[in-house]
């Protein structure tokens, strides 16, 4: 199973909205809305931020926002705050019964 | 509060055989899924395995499969990934994670395993 497609780094502006593409195939992303969307500070433990394509946990900002189309996931951030660099990754069901991962978005805060 | 605690990383020859354990706390361990998760530096996450409620039902990456077990004690909270045959490219940190039915949901802070002559 392939890792996800993400870009290897997006940034922006406080106040901004940025968008982090996920692209997979018709055996993972395609298929399921179990695609999930992971915040990973350094030293700390990624936190689900986004889940079944488009849910937030409770207590995750409403700026997250994701969406699928296709075979391509899609998080966005509205309104940049520091807080939110960080590494970002994608996640998804596979028709294998696996979990497959996307190779990480750095996130920079400018 | 959801806690997840890993042990029993550390340095290995190759070929060798090392156990991780996960101890869990402050939800229902015996009714969650759970699943070992490495992510070697500078890369993204690579999902390792995962392993249903009572034990009966487990999955594994193909790059694992043969090599590595994952099982489970609901009496004692623990999660185990027992890893033989270790290669440099097993060489990460090792996650154990929670399932939340359909997405991974809660992380552990990970266990560093080395693989090392």
């Amino acid at each position: 199973q392939s890792a996800l497609t993400q870009p290897a780094s997006v940034s922006g502006s406080p106040g901004q909205s940025i968008t982090i593409s996920c692209t997979g195939t018709s055996t993972d992303v395609g298929t399921y809305k179990y695609v999930s969307w992971y915040q990973h500070h350094p030293d700390k433990a990624p936190k689900l931020m986004i889940y079944e394509v488009s849910n937030r946990p409770s207590g995750v900002s409403n700026r997250f926002s994701g969406s699928k189309s296709g075979n391509t996931a899609s998080l966005t951030i509205s309104g940049l705050q520091a807080e939110d660099e960080a590494d970002y990754y994608c996640s998804s069901y596979t028709t294998s019964s696996t979990w497959v991962f996307g190779g990480g978005t750095k996130l920079t805060v400018l | 509060e959801v806690q997840l605690v890993e042990s029993g990383g550390g340095l290995v020859q190759p070929g060798g055989s090392l156990r991780l354990s996960c101890v869990a706390s402050g939800f229902t361990f015996s009714n969650s899924w759970m699943h070992w998760v490495r992510q070697a530096p500078g890369k993204g996450p690579v999902w390792v395995a995962r392993i249903n409620t009572d034990g009966s039902t487990t999955n594994y990456a193909d790059s694992v499969k043969g090599r590595f077990t994952i099982s489970r004690d609901n009496a004692k909270n623990t999660l185990y990934l027992q890893m033989n045959s270790l290669r440099a490219d097993d060489a990460a940190l090792y996650y154990c994670a929670r399932s939340g039915g359909s997405a991974i949901d809660f992380w552990g802070q990970g266990t560093l395993v080395t693989v090392s002559s």
